[in-house]
């Protein structure tokens, strides 16, 4: 069954470096959305992206978040200088099309900032 | 701002016994999704409901959502030690599809 896959699983960095969190949506998918959960909080939404462009950001998605479709499989997540509190699990969604409903997540990556 | 208030925060029950966890917001959601979620692991869909007043079935597990599409519940018929989990609720906001998300409910199921 088709499923959505992130890597790295574990991701650690200093404060202030540059990471890349990486996602390969299901085959077909028009939607793709990135989500995080801090420990024991929420699941909550960050960015959704269609047809290329950003749809949607959350407060949170601010000048240090970037996403991009680089190719037709991938879909990544950047932050450029890391903060302490983005420390957290980060996953990847993706959604068939407009009539379907589901999202399906990835495994995520766990990002620890030192 | 769109919130979903999910109930109980943590259950513990006997092996057999029934529950229910409930969902509810004062805003519509086009539609409702249920996931499990197991520790460092993403969340597995487990239903969608969609129209007010549905109910959905999945094995021992019954999900409904409100006629007015404002609330949802899951009930567990005869709960077994392998339904112990995380089950988290999330509403499709109407605009942009994105998920709200509930806190969740840590269910325990004790043989």
């Amino acid at each position: 069954e088709p499923e959505v896959t992130q890597t790295p699983s574990h991701q650690v960095t200093q404060m202030g470096q540059e990471v890349i969190l990486r996602c390969v949506p299901i085959s077909n998918h028009l939607y793709f959305y990135w989500y995080r959960q801090i420990l024991g909080q929420k699941v909550e939404f960050l960015v959704s992206f269609y047809n290329n462009e950003i749809s949607e950001k959350s407060e949170i998605f601010d000048d240090q978040f970037s996403v991009e479709r680089p190719d037709g499989s991938n879909f990544t997540l950047k932050i450029r200088s890391t903060k302490l509190e983005d420390s957290a699990m980060y996953f990847c969604a993706s959604r068939p099309g407009q009539r379907l409903h589901e999202q399906y997540f990835g495994p995520g990556t766990r990002l620890t900032v030192t | 701002t769109q919130l979903l208030e999910q109930s109980p925060q943590f259950l513990s029950i006997q092996e057999g016994e029934n529950l229910t966890v409930y969902c509810n917001s004062s805003s519509v959601f086009s539609s409702l999704q249920w996931y499990r979620q197991e520790p460092g692991e993403g969340p597995v869909l487990l239903v969608t409901v969609v129209t007010g007043g549905e109910v959905k079935k999945l094995k021992r597990l019954t999900f409904q959502f409100g006629d007015a599409r404002k609330d949802s519940s899951l009930h567990i018929t005869a709960a077994q030690p392998g339904d112990t989990g995380l089950y988290l609720c999330a509403g499709e906001a109407d605009s942009s599809y994105k998920l709200i998300f509930g806190s969740g409910t840590r269910l325990l199921v004790r043989p």
